[in-house]
C-alpha cells in the first residue's frame, strides 16, 4: 500500500516568488491536511481539504492557499514568498472522520533566499 | 538538512534504559491522542494512540498513559535502543474534526 507522496522533496525559491507543493494521499483517503514545521514554532496546522472543499483552516495569512482535486490529490500554494516561509511542509491524509489513520508524507523542504 | 529539534527539550538516556516523555495538552474537548516519532528528514511516524475513555494503552515496547484530570500524556519506551533516537511529538484531536494540534516535541538521544 503506497503511502502519502509529497513532491518535490526540496525547493529553493527567491523572496517574492510563488510556489506550489503537491500531495498524493493514500488510496481511499479523502481528507488531506497541510502543516508547516519550523524549529521555532513546531508543527502548525495550515488547512484541511475533504471532498474538494476546505473544511478547516489554521491561522495563516491569505498568501497560503490550497485546493483538492476529485482524485483527492491536493496542492498548496504560497504567493509572495518571505524568508520566514522557509520550513518543512507536511501533508497528512486520513479517511476524513476524526484523525483515524492519519498518515504523514515525508514533506517538502522549502528554502526562501 | 535543517533539524526540527534545534529548540526542543532533550532527554538523554543509555541504551537499555526505560524512557519517559511527557506532554501537556490544552483542549478539554480533545478525545483522541497520538504519539509520533520523527527522524531527521522524514515526516512524523505513528507510534501509538489512545482514546479518552482509556487511561493506559500498551504496544510493543511502548506504553501511553493519559491523565485527563491534569491534561497530561506520557510515552514510556522500554529498553530504549539507539534506533529510538528521534524527536517525539504528542498530538491531540477532537474527533469531530480531522486536524491535530501538536505539542512542541522532545528530542530523545540514546547512547550505546
Amino acid at each position: 500500500k503506497a503511502g502519502v507522496t509529497q513532491t518535490p522533496r526540496y525547493l529553493i525559491k527567491t523572496r517574492g516568488q510563488q510556489v506550489t507543493l503537491s500531495c498524493s494521499p493514500i488510496s481511499g483517503h479523502r481528507s488531506v491536511s497541510w502543516y508547516q514545521q519550523t524549529p521555532g514554532q513546531g508543527l502548525q496546522f495550515l488547512f484541511e481539504y475533504f471532498s474538494e472543499t476546505q473544511r478547516n483552516k489554521g491561522n495563516f495569512p491569505g498568501r497560503f492557499s490550497g485546493r483538492q482535486f476529485s482524485n483527492s490529490r491536493s496542492e498548496m500554494n504560497v504567493s509572495t514568498l518571505e524568508l520566514g516561509d522557509s520550513a518543512l511542509y507536511l501533508c497528512a491524509s486520513s479517511r476524513g472522520q476524526g484523525a483515524d489513520g492519519y498518515t504523514f508524507g515525508s514533506g517538502t523542504r522549502l528554502t526562501v533566499v | 538538512g535543517e533539524s526540527v529539534g534545534l529548540h526542543l527539550p532533550t532527554l538523554s538516556v543509555q541504551e537499555g534504559d526505560n524512557s519517559i516523555i511527557n506532554c501537556a495538552y490544552s483542549n478539554s474537548a480533545s478525545d483522541y491522542f497520538i504519539w509520533y516519532k520523527q527522524e531527521s528528514g522524514k515526516g512524523p511516524q505513528f507510534i501509538i494512540d489512545i482514546r479518552s475513555n482509556m487511561d493506559k494503552r500498551q504496544g510493543q515496547r511502548v506504553t501511553v498513559l493519559l491523565n485527563k484530570t491534569v491534561k497530561h500524556l506520557s510515552l514510556q519506551i522500554a529498553a530504549t535502543q539507539p534506533g529510538d533516537s528521534a524527536v517525539y511529538f504528542c498530538a491531540e484531536n477532537d474527533s469531530g474534526y480531522s486536524t491535530l494540534t501538536f505539542g512542541k516535541g522532545t528530542m530523545l538521544l540514546v547512547s550505546p
